[in-house]
């Protein structure tokens, strides 16, 4: 199975700020990687699938890149709603595998 | 508007059976691959598996083949995951998602049924 590390696990940002979070691949998947935001106790959301596509209705101020073994997901002007946890999801080849998971904190 | 409602969740012992529903609206059901992710409490996402359009193919990962079944109506709008031989590592909630064309990542989730194995 393709095993999927997202950096830092934890992250603590100031509403304003712009933020980064990394996802590495164990090996290439093209640009076949998602990105999806989960708040506590609530179902995932998709954001990004392809690399860098953005689902209907999310906002542009989420933004991905990358090809290969190594993503971005880069959230800009950080308001109070986009603090939850951030996964990605490689899905180039079976079975699918998610990161363990980013928590955007409030500083 | 797209809608999963999941439903069948509840607490059955180790070695028990369960079977999950997945009701969609809003779309046509029969036009996409549709998927079950699970997690477990305090825990990251898992794929579970997923079906074809019509049926003809299924995925599974490792943890779950030869216990779980996925199937679809597409005439009743409805998913299913038929559970057997439960284990307390399979406790989770259990999410139904729509996949994104023939890619097995997913646009649309359910507000997820919780499975609890426990005795």
């Amino acid at each position: 199975d393709i095993q999927m590390t997202q950096s830092p696990s934890s992250l603590s940002a100031s509403v304003g700020d712009r933020v980064t979070i990394t996802c590495r691949a164990s090996q290439g998947i093209s640009n076949h990687l998602a990105w999806f935001q989960q708040k506590p106790g609530k179902a995932p959301k998709s954001l990004i699938y392809a690399a860098s596509s953005l689902h209907s209705g999310v906002p542009s101020k989420f933004s991905g890149s990358g090809s290969g073994t190594d993503f971005t997901l880069t959230i800009s002007s950080l308001q109070p709603e986009d603090f939850a946890t951030y996964y990605c999801q490689q899905y180039n080849s079976y079975p699918p595998t998610f990161g363990q998971g980013t928590r955007l904190e409030i500083k | 508007e797209v809608q999963l409602v999941e439903s069948g969740g509840g607490l059955v012992q180790p070695g028990g059976s369960l079977r999950l529903s997945c009701a969609a609206s809003g779309f046509t059901l029969s036009s996409y691959w549709m998927s079950w992710v699970r997690q477990a409490p305090g825990k990251g996402l898992e794929w579970v598996a997923n079906i074809k359009e019509d049926g003809s193919e299924k995925y599974y990962v490792d943890s779950v083949k030869g216990r779980f079944t996925i199937s679809r109506d597409n005439a009743e709008n409805s998913l299913y995951l038929q559970m057997n031989s439960l284990r307390v590592e399979d406790t989770a909630v259990y999410y139904c998602a729509r996949d994104v064309g023939v890619a097995t990542t997913s646009d649309y989730w359910g507000q997820g049924t919780l499975v609890t194995v426990s005795s």
